[in-house]
């Protein structure tokens, strides 16, 4: 299984600033065939199920504000949210899709307004 | 639009048993996969195993294989996460979530409601 583990595991950013969370996976998720990365974000808000931010690593869902971004690739990758707003408190995840059917997910980081 | 309906809250006793369901609409049901993600008190989310309606090949992450049975009736569009003796560390929110693409390699999007299923004597 592939391993995901993400940081820090909580982080406090002031509004308008920006906040940067990081996942490592315990081996590459990049596919050769396609140069593609297997790696998704997601947003979870209190008693809401997750939300789709980011998929292939960097490509944003339809509807989700430019200011969140994702880079990275093979076992390191980030997401960005600058200009950070008061409803971008919330619980993020990180989820590889390379090794199936263990979608394993990082272990959650907690963001919240300093 | 693409929508997944689960069913209401459980609350139920140790050793009973339970069935919990997620019904699809808005897209052709059997051909897409769906996956059942645990989420326990305070905690992160766990993915439990997947499922494709249409041809019921469903896969099992090693943690929740022989614990949960994961099974769909394309005919209603719907899909099943079944115990068959609860036990209390069953107490989560249980997510379904459908495969952004047909494909077995792929993000879940969009995600159901979830079911909390509270196990307590």
């Amino acid at each position: 299984d592939i391993v995901m583990t993400q940081s820090p595991d909580s982080l406090a950013v002031s509004l308008g600033e920006r906040a940067t969370i990081n996942c490592k996976s315990s081996q590459s998720v990049l596919h050769s065939s396609n140069n593609k990365n297997y790696l998704a974000w997601y947003q979870q808000k209190p008693g809401q199920p997750p939300k789709l931010l980011i998929y292939w690593a960097s490509n944003r869902e339809y509807g989700v504000p430019d200011r969140f971004s994702g880079s990275g690739s093979g076992t390191d990758f980030t997401l960005t949210i600058t200009n950070l707003q008061a409803e971008d408190v919330a619980v993020y995840y990180c989820q590889q899709y390379y090794t199936t059917p263990s979608y394993n997910f990082g272990q959650g980081t907690r963001l919240e307004i300093k | 639009e693409v929508q997944l309906v689960q069913s209401g809250a459980e609350v139920k006793k140790p050793g009973e048993s339970l069935k919990i369901s997620c019904k699809g609409s808005g897209y052709n049901f059997a051909g897409y996969w769906i996956g059942w993600v645990r989420q326990m008190p305070g905690k992160g989310l766990e993915w439990m195993g997947i499922i494709y309606p249409g041809t019921s090949d469903t896969r099992y992450s090693p943690s929740f294989q022989g614990q949960v049975t994961i099974s769909a009736d394309k005919s209603i569009d719907t899909a099943y996460l079944q115990w068959s003796s609860l036990k209390a560390s069953d107490t989560a929110m249980y997510f379904c979530a459908r495969s952004a693409e047909r494909s077995l390699s792929t993000w879940f999007d969009p995600w159901g409601q979830g079911t909390l299923v509270t196990v307590s004597s």
